[in-house]
């Protein structure tokens, strides 16, 4: 069954500081991947996407992902954190048939000025 | 402005009562889909629906019912014998489920229920 793992349930950095948030998948198939951001109480933006093409892919507010398919990994990078960045941050994978999203249990980041 | 209206965002109930959570939509996409989130859980797939008149069961659908009978709405109703109704319910459309390149799902603002 596809499953989605993030370690890190919580990650706090220093504003200006790099990111990178873990994701890790189990798919059978050429998985399509996503990152979504949420602010408390509030819904699911969606950051970037892996369909295909090139591993590295460019999203939203300056964040990029790389697919590494030896590792099982999309992993969610930002040269340079701001405060408004702090948010809780859900990896997920798309099970082929029905649009069917599987999502991590997501990474809660904080900034610290 | 196009997007999805979820209300109330903040709903309470007693115990043992029905409620019912609304979704719409004007983007007219075909596809809308129920989340439950829970704290450390991420969001799992209550239902979702392809096209009108027609749903399909997700991976928690015990205690939860809904229904499709206009293309903009999709009300989740949640019932008594839903043993842990409280969290924050998410709802999503999608233009075209078989269609990959279209299969980025757009969310409401959530209502967050919770049960006295």
């Amino acid at each position: 069954a596809q499953s989605v793992t993030q370690p890190d349930i919580h990650i706090t950095v220093s504003e200006g500081a790099s990111l990178e948030l873990r994701c890790n998948y189990s798919y059978g198939a050429t998985p399509y991947l996503f990152w979504y951001v949420q602010s408390p109480g509030q819904g699911l933006q969606l950051l970037l996407k892996y369909f295909s093409g090139d591993t590295l892919v460019q999203g939203i507010k300056g964040f990029e992902a790389e697919f590494k398919r030896s590792q099982s990994s999309f992993n969610l990078r930002k040269p340079s954190v701001h405060w408004s960045d702090a948010a809780e941050y859900f990896c997920a994978v798309a099970q082929g048939g029905y649009n069917k999203l599987i999502f991590g249990a997501g990474t809660r980041l904080a900034v610290h000025p | 402005d196009g997007g999805i209206t979820q209300s109330p965002k903040y709903l309470f109930r007693k115990e043992g009562q029905n409620v019912t959570l609304s979704c719409e939509q004007n983007l007219n996409h075909d596809a809308m889909y129920w989340y439950r989130q829970d704290p450390g859980q991420g969001l799992r797939l209550i239902y979702y629906s392809q096209i009108v008149n027609d749903f399909q069961k997700g991976d928690i659908a015990e205690g939860y019912s809904v229904s499709r009978e206009k293309k903009e709405s999709f009300p989740l109703t949640v019932t008594s014998a839903q043993k842990n109704p409280t969290a924050f319910y998410l709802c999503a459309s999608s233009i075209d489920v078989a269609g990959w390149q279209y299969n980025e799902q757009f969310f409401g603002p959530g209502t967050r229920l919770t049960v006295l």
